[in-house]
């Protein structure tokens, strides 16, 4: 069965430092990936997606992530944080064995940033 | 915009009332999902829709129960509301069947059961 390990629950780092959360995956076949962000008190919003072709993703909010499949790790990273980015964010990985395209999520980082 | 709106935002309920969220979107989306956001486990998948009248199971489905009888609404029932129900629930919406597709969510709504 797929799964979705984040393996910090919390994260804090000061503004303007750099970020990188972790998300490692378990999955059968070529994975398609995504980094959600939630804001407190609301839904989730994508913030980078892979599927195929080139490793390193962009996102939205200056966010990239890296796809490595000998470590089956999809980690996400920001150069440099903003106070704003204070959020939950989950990984999650798709489609379901069998297709469709339900998604398996992560537990989530919540990111804290220090002024 | 197309947006996807769920209601109520915050609903309290007493233990073994029905209780039924909903969902609606107006992307014209076939696929619509809900979920359940529980500290710990993230989020995990209560029912999904491929289109009218289609529902399946998804791993937390014990309790609930969806239909589709259009396109824009995919409904939330608790038959028999339980205090392990008390969570934050989120509906989402995709169009395509690929799995490349973005998830658009709702706001959620944070249920309690008493």
């Amino acid at each position: 069965a797929q799964s979705v390990t984040q393996p910090d629950i919390h994260i804090t780092v000061s503004e303007g430092a750099s970020l990188e959360l972790r998300c490692n995956y378990s999955y059968g076949a070529t994975p398609y990936l995504f980094w959600y962000v939630q804001s407190p008190g609301q839904g989730l919003q994508l913030l980078l997606k892979y599927f195929s072709g080139d490793t390193l993703v962009q996102g939205i909010k200056g966010f990239e992530a890296e796809f490595k499949r000998s470590q089956s790790s999809f980690n996400l990273r920001k150069p440099s944080v903003h106070w704003s980015d204070a959020a939950e964010y989950f990984c999650a990985v798709g489609p379901f064995t069998g297709g469709g395209n339900k998604l398996t999520f992560g537990t989530g980082t919540q990111l804290k940033v220090e002024l | 915009d197309a947006e996807i709106t769920q209601s109520p935002r915050h609903k309290i309920t007493e233990t073994g009332r029905q209780v039924t969220l909903a969902c609606h979107q107006t992307w014209n989306h076939n696929n619509m999902f809900w979920y359940r956001q529980d500290l710990g486990h993230g989020l995990r998948l209560i029912h999904y829709s491929y289109g009218v009248q289609d529902t399946n199971k998804g791993e937390v489905s014990d309790g609930y129960s969806v239909s589709r009888s259009n396109t824009e609404d995919l409904p939330l029932t608790l038959e028999s509301a339980a205090s392990s129900q008390t969570s934050v629930y989120f509906c989402a919406s995709t169009q395509g069947s690929g799995g490349t597709d973005t998830q658009y969510f709702g706001p959620g709504t944070r249920l309690t059961v008493l």
